[in-house]
This record gives structure tokens, C-alpha cells and sequence, in this order.
């Protein structure tokens, strides 16, 4: 299977919590990243976690790191309209290969 | 403050045509550089990165060939292009082997 993956979409309405899935593979990745994509724009990172945290809090973000499933989630408190975008998940393996993996991203759609 | 600049903003190509995008990153010395292509409705797929001048890895086998003549300098090409090239491409930089990927704003390219 692939290395890092992702449901593909996920819709709530605006003032809710989301909730967005990711699994990895490699059990030695070191980072493990939140990256969002705005139509047409380039990837913008949103935040990251090592891999010896369960958690960490930026404002209305929670990154939650299950490392013995392999499962990172992203939760995003009081969701806007301004959240709808595409959220790419990517790990950085600790490997020669300084290259961070994706998955393919969850489009999330939040409605008013 | 680290700025990464990617152009065109969008292209369209023929067929068999060449093709140069370049990228820049200024603010920061001896960064790590990569390209990625994302294909319409998927993630993002590792072309190339480069530790250093005229050190370049080749992730894919594909159409496409990379250089980096300068040290904040990173150029994809391709001397004859297919349809099959069409996607996003989207340059990035690192600094150092634990950090996080900054993105460029990404050419959107169309071969017809």
C-alpha cells in the first residue's frame, strides 16, 4: 500500500470540530506534518510533531500521534469557511532521503 | 526572512515542446531543494531534490530532468514534453536534515 494515507474528503458544517485522519507506514519516521493547500496556491504548513510527542496544541489545532498504530490525526476547533482546503499529511523518514512522503490529501469542506 | 519564488505562475505547452521552470529561494544558504508534481485530485509525488550544486536525485523515472547550477537555484526541465506531464508543479526548500518544507506558489502546467 502506499506509505501515507488519507481519506480523500471530509464535510462539516461551520462551528464544529474536524477531524482529519492520516497513516503512515514507517514505524522510524521522525517529523510527521500538517500541510494545508488553498485552491490553487502552493502548500502552506500548518504544524508538525516529533515523533516522541502524543500531542501538541496550536491554538485551534490538536495534532494527535498514535505511534503504535501509526495514526496522526489533525483537529481543527470551531472550523470557519476559511478552513475548506485541501490537508496533506506527510512524514519525514528517517532515512539518507531528506524528502518529506504525503499522502494524497482530505479536502475538507465546511459549510456555513 | 527565508522567500522561495517559482514561475510561471501557470503555463501551457505543446506537445514535444521544451520546458524550464525555475525556482529561487533567497534569505538562506545551502538549502535542501525539490520539485514535486501533483496531478489533478491527487497528492504530491517527489520528483527531484538536491542537497547541493550539481547534486541532484531522481525519485521517478520519467520525461523530466533537473539541475541546480547555483546554490538557491533549482530548474526542471524537459527537452520534449507530454501530455501525461500536464499537473502542478510545486518547488520547496529545507534547511538542515529536521525541519519542515517550505512551498512555492506552484505552475500550474497544461501540455495540449
Amino acid at each position: 500500500g502506499e506509505d501515507v494515507e488519507q481519506s480523500l474528503f471530509l464535510s462539516v458544517r461551520e462551528g464544529d470540530s474536524s477531524v482529519i485522519n492520516c497513516t503512515y507506514t514507517d514505524s522510524s519516521s521522525t517529523y510527521l506534518y500538517w500541510y494545508k493547500q488553498e485552491p490553487g496556491a502552493g502548500l502552506q504548513l500548518l504544524t508538525y510533531i516529533f515523533s516522541n510527542m502524543d500531542m501538541k496544541q496550536d491554538q485551534r489545532l490538536t495534532v494527535l500521534l498514535n505511534k503504535k498504530d501509526k495514526h496522526l490525526s489533525l483537529r481543527i476547533a470551531d472550523t470557519q469557511t476559511g478552513d475548506s482546503a485541501i490537508y496533506f499529511c506527510a512524514e519525514l523518514k528517517n532515512t539518507g532521503r531528506r524528502a518529506l512522503t504525503f499522502g494524497s490529501g482530505t479536502r475538507l469542506q465546511v459549510q456555513p | 526572512s527565508q522567500t522561495i519564488h517559482q514561475w510561471p505562475a501557470t503555463l501551457v505547452q505543446p506537445v514535444g515542446s521544451p520546458l524550464s521552470l525555475e525556482c529561487t529561494v533567497e534569505g538562506t544558504s545551502n538549502p535542501n531543494l525539490y520539485w514535486y508534481r501533483q496531478a489533478a485530485g491527487r497528492g504530491l509525488q517527489l520528483l527531484f531534490y538536491s542537497v547541493g550544486i550539481g547534486q541532484i536525485s531522481s525519485e521517478v523515472p520519467q520525461n523530466l530532468s533537473a539541475s541546480r547550477p547555483q546554490d538557491r537555484q533549482f530548474i526542471l526541465s524537459s527537452k520534449k514534453l507530454l501530455l501525461s506531464d500536464s499537473g502542478f508543479y510545486l518547488c520547496a526548500w529545507s534547511v538542515g536534515r529536521d525541519t519542515e518544507a517550505f512551498f512555492g506558489q506552484g505552475t500550474r502546467l497544461t501540455v495540449v
